[in-house]
């Protein structure tokens, strides 16, 4: 079955400062990747999504995220983070062509980032 | 504007009582489905549906039922029987596959006092 592994539980980052949130996927093929993003007391908002095509994914609130197959990773990155950005974020898989196991993502456990003034 | 609602956002229950969390869509969404955050435990899910009439069992799905008599409409009970029902659910909705990924509520705190 596939998974998703977010290695780093919180990270700390200084206002300013550049981010990157690690994310690996278990499966072979190529998934559907997606990012989300909760802030304390909400529901999950949809950053970015890949499919397939430009490997280099833009999304909202400044974000990026690179889709590499070579190792497995989705990485989400802002080059300036904002104390708004402080929240926890998940990654997500939904494996293609599988019908049983392409009908629910499986997220990530989540990394909390901490904004440092 | 299209979106998925869920309520109340604070809840209480005694103990020994069943509970009912409502949640609702105006996407045209097929799928929809309940989770359960706990602080350090990620998102867990209890139950999805990806018809009208049909449900699956999620991973922890004991102590909780669900009914999906409308396409708009998704709620979950938290029976007596779920021993640590204290936690935040969220409900989320799809089109079936969810190829563009899941829309998210803002979610129901539930506090057993």
């Amino acid at each position: 079955a596939q998974s998703v592994t977010q290695p780093d539980i919180h990270i700390t980052v200084s206002e300013g400062a550049s981010l990157e949130l690690r994310c690996n996927y278990s499966y072979g093929a190529t998934p559907y990747l997606f990012w989300y993003v909760q802030s304390p007391g909400q529901g999950l908002q949809l950053l970015l999504k890949y499919f397939s095509g430009d490997t280099l994914v833009q999304g909202i609130k400044g974000f990026e995220a690179e889709f590499k197959r070579s190792q497995s990773s989705f990485n989400l990155r802002k080059p300036s983070v904002h104390w708004s950005d402080a929240a926890e974020y998940f990654c997500a898989t939904r494996v293609q062509m599988i019908k049983a196991a392409g009908n629910k993502l499986t997220f990530g456990g989540g990394t909390r980032v901490l904004v440092k003034p | 504007d299209g979106g998925i609602t869920q309520s109340p956002k604070y809840l209480f229950r005694k103990e020994g009582q069943n509970v009912t969390l409502s949640c609702e869509q105006n996407l045209n969404h097929d799928a929809m489905y309940w989770y359960r955050q706990d602080p350090g435990q990620g998102l867990r899910l209890i139950y999805y549906s990806q018809i009208v009439n049909d449900f699956q069992k999620g991973d922890i799905a004991e102590g909780y039922s669900v009914s999906r008599e409308k396409k708009e409409s998704f709620p979950l009970t938290v029976t007596s029987a779920q021993k640590n029902p204290t936690a935040f659910y969220l409900c989320a909705s799809s089109m079936f596959p969810p190829a563009g990924g899941y829309t998210f509520g803002s979610g129901t705190r539930l506090t057993v006092v």
